[in-house]
């Protein structure tokens, strides 16, 4: 079965910092893999997504992931963060084929001004 | 825009009780999911419906169970509500039959509280 760790339950940034939020997962098989963003009081919304292709993949807000299929992993970085960006995020991985997603524990960026 | 939205906000209900939470999405989609989240725990998937009438256990589905009636529409079901069932539930939709690659959309969820 598949499964996914985010390293950081919590990432403290100061506002313009750079930030990288890491996810690694374990799967015997192919995957595709995904970043949410829950903002407060809010559901989840997609950030990003890799189902094939070049590794380095853009999203909304600025944000960039990139896949290592060798260290099976998807870290989402951001070069400047702002204030908005506060919010817990969460990475997902799909086995090809499934229709179940598996959420990491999500880690939760607070900006500080 | 896809709008998945979710019968209540913020729910208190006693042991015991019967309890429907309820999920409407806008869009068609054929799949609908109902997820648990916990803090430290991320979301669980508790049970997932891809059809009219159509129903798969997810990961934790003790406890719990569901109706989907109409394509638009699924329910929820807590038979018994137990003081560990408090927690977030959000309801999510995506558009195509046993695609792995579509994207969710989730509701704004609805913060349980069993007394």
């Amino acid at each position: 079965a598949q499964s996914v760790t985010q390293l950081d339950s919590q990432v403290p940034v100061f506002e313009e910092a750079p930030v990288e939020l890491r996810c690694n997962y374990s799967s015997s098989v192919s995957v595709y893999l995904f970043w949410y963003v829950q903002y407060p009081n809010q559901g989840l919304q997609l950030l990003l997504k890799y189902l094939s292709g070049s590794t380095l993949v853009k999203g909304i807000n600025g944000f960039e992931a990139e896949f290592n299929k060798s260290q099976t992993s998807f870290h989402l970085r951001k070069p400047s963060v702002h204030i908005s960006d506060t919010a817990e995020y969460f990475c997902a991985v799909i086995i090809q084929g499934a229709q179940k997603l598996v959420f990491g524990q999500g880690t939760r960026l607070t900006i500080n001004p | 825009d896809v709008k998945v939205t979710q019968s209540s906000r913020y729910l208190v209900k006693r042991t015991g009780e019967k309890v429907f939470l309820e999920c409407v999405q806008d869009m068609d989609h054929e799949n609908m999911f109902w997820y648990r989240q916990d803090p430290g725990l991320g979301l669980r998937l508790i049970y997932f419906s891809y059809d009219v009438k159509m129903k798969e256990k997810g990961d934790i589905p003790e406890g719990y169970s569901v109706s989907r009636e109409k394509k638009e529409r699924f329910s929820l079901i807590l038979e018994s509500a137990s003081t560990n069932q408090t927690s977030m539930y959000l309801c999510a939709s995506s558009p195509e039959l046993a695609s792995s690659t579509d994207t969710q959309y989730f509701g704004p969820g609805t913060r349980l509280t069993v007394l």
